[in-house]
């Protein structure tokens, strides 16, 4: 089984509409991010959260809410999509390790066209 | 501030030719970290190398080999005898200590490798 998942892995919806993506991860990592791709741009980051209580906005936020639910679980809600949120998503975890190194893993992604 | 800056949108090789994919970096703190990762056609992100800034050492692991040269501020990454299976998007990374860790990506660059 994958460490990190993300679910839909595609969704098409409509202006206007909530949406809510999903990541879990089984690595028991403390810090997990959200990040968006768009060709061209690379990878920004939208919210990132290191443990349960504590989350803090990224580059592109506005637009975006999230909820870290358990550890293992950090959701990104689009409050009213907009074709402008069409976009590659990805979930990432990561532990920092010894010596304050820290990699990032990521999830699948998330493939959302909002019509 | 970090920035990271990878000049080659595109790459098309003839397999069993070696390619070397540029990346460049901004920041004014010492400890930092570059990644690469690889974004192969299915669309998931994987992780191939982390490198702090205090260690300068260059890295091969089998036909890839990575140049960090902080004189330059660049991490470049070499594939040798390029395969088809290389095809993919690369993309360089910028982590700050001080910046909680929050990954900073180049625009990624395309590889495609013809048999």
């Amino acid at each position: 089984d994958a460490d990190v998942t993300q679910t839909p892995r595609n969704r098409i919806t409509k202006t206007g509409k909530r949406i809510m993506l999903e990541c879990s991860q089984t690595k028991g990592h403390d810090r997990m991010y959200w990040y968006r791709q768009d060709p061209g741009l690379g990878l920004r980051l939208i919210y990132y959260s290191f443990d349960v209580k504590d989350i803090n906005k990224g580059e592109i936020s506005d637009g975006y809410s999230v909820s870290r639910q358990a550890q293992a679980k950090f959701s990104l809600s689009l409050e009213s999509a907009i074709p402008n949120q069409t976009a590659l998503y990805f979930c990432a975890t990561s532990d920092l390790g010894r010596g304050g190194q820290e990699t990032q893993y990521f999830g699948p992604g998330t493939r959302l066209l909002v019509l | 501030a970090q920035k990271v800056t990878q000049a080659q949108t595109e790459i098309s090789v003839v397999e069993k030719e070696d390619v070397t994919l540029d990346c460049v970096y901004e920041t004014r703190d010492t400890t930092y970290y570059l990644f690469w990762y690889k974004q192969p056609p299915s669309g998931e992100l994987v992780f191939l190398i982390r490198r702090n800034s205090f260690d300068e050492q260059n890295e091969i692991s089998g036909r890839y080999s990575w140049n960090f040269q902080k004189s330059t501020s660049s991490f470049n990454f070499t594939i040798t005898a390029s395969q088809v299976v290389d095809s993919a998007v690369y993309f360089c990374a910028l982590t700050l200590l001080n910046n909680d860790y929050k990954l900073s990506f180049g625009a990624g660059t395309t590889v495609t490798v013809r048999a």
